[in-house]
């Protein structure tokens, strides 16, 4: 089964308005986070936000927050504002407490393309 | 500046051609990791290290080797390249393995195997 699953291959938003990147994550721990990063079309990977599971508060940094749903099992990603610059791919990934590797696991990744 | 170094980033080899992508970081991290990534897969991990000569394999570990001699280095080896491993490479250091330690990544190196 996919730990992480992003069901929105592209995703379109008007300059100035608000979009949400889905994220549902599959996990039997009760300890874990979540975190999401941004890759520009110049290939790097830019982290914007982490939500750890006992968080009883949703994330937020500047114009990005992330709307955790614990019951749900989703951490969406929130963009405000969207602006040109934010046409990107977006990736969900999750870091459990089991195992001693503790990697990153990836979610396929969203194209978010900010229309003007 | 806090970073993570990859290089080269754009690589073209033939099949069979052993080849060594390397890594550095300058923020004595003790966690590093290697991952490929692929058109609608995400990133998959290739092999990690916990600390130096500590290494594991991830999930695609098949056809790479790795070696952790010093902390800040942590240089990917394809012994005999094959088409199948034409991807985008990222390099990633973090602090320690606890939840909420971001990854920070290199630029990537994309590789192509012909």
């Amino acid at each position: 089964a996919q730990k992480i699953t992003q069901t929105q291959p592209g995703m379109f938003v008007q300059e100035k308005e608000a979009v949400t990147l889905d994220c549902t994550y599959d996990t039997s721990d009760q300890s874990y986070g979540l975190f999401w990063y941004k890759q520009p079309s110049s290939g790097e990977m830019i982290f914007l936000i982490y939500q750890g599971s006992y968080d009883e508060q949703n994330a937020t940094e500047g114009r990005y927050s992330l709307n955790f749903q614990k019951a749900r099992k989703s951490a969406n990603l929130v963009i405000s504002a969207s602006q040109l610059g934010d046409s990107a791919m977006y990736f969900c990934a999750m870091r459990e407490v089991s195992g001693s590797a503790r990697q990153l696991t990836f979610g396929s990744g969203t194209q978010l393309t900010v229309l003007p | 500046e806090a970073q993570v170094t990859q290089n080269p980033r754009y690589l073209i080899t033939v099949t069979g051609k052993k080849l060594t992508v390397t890594c550095s970081q300058n923020m004595n991290h003790e966690y590093m990791s290697w991952y490929r990534q692929d058109p609608g897969l995400g990133l998959r991990q290739i092999y990690y290290s916990m600390n130096v000569e500590v290494t594991d394999k991830g999930d695609v570990p098949e056809g790479y080797k790795v070696s952790r001699k010093e902390k800040r280095n942590f240089p990917l080896i394809l012994e005999s390249p094959s088409p199948n491993q034409t991807s985008l490479y990222f390099c990633a250091s973090s602090p320690s393995r606890w939840m909420n330690t971001e990854a920070f990544f290199g630029q990537g190196t994309r590789l192509t195997v012909v």
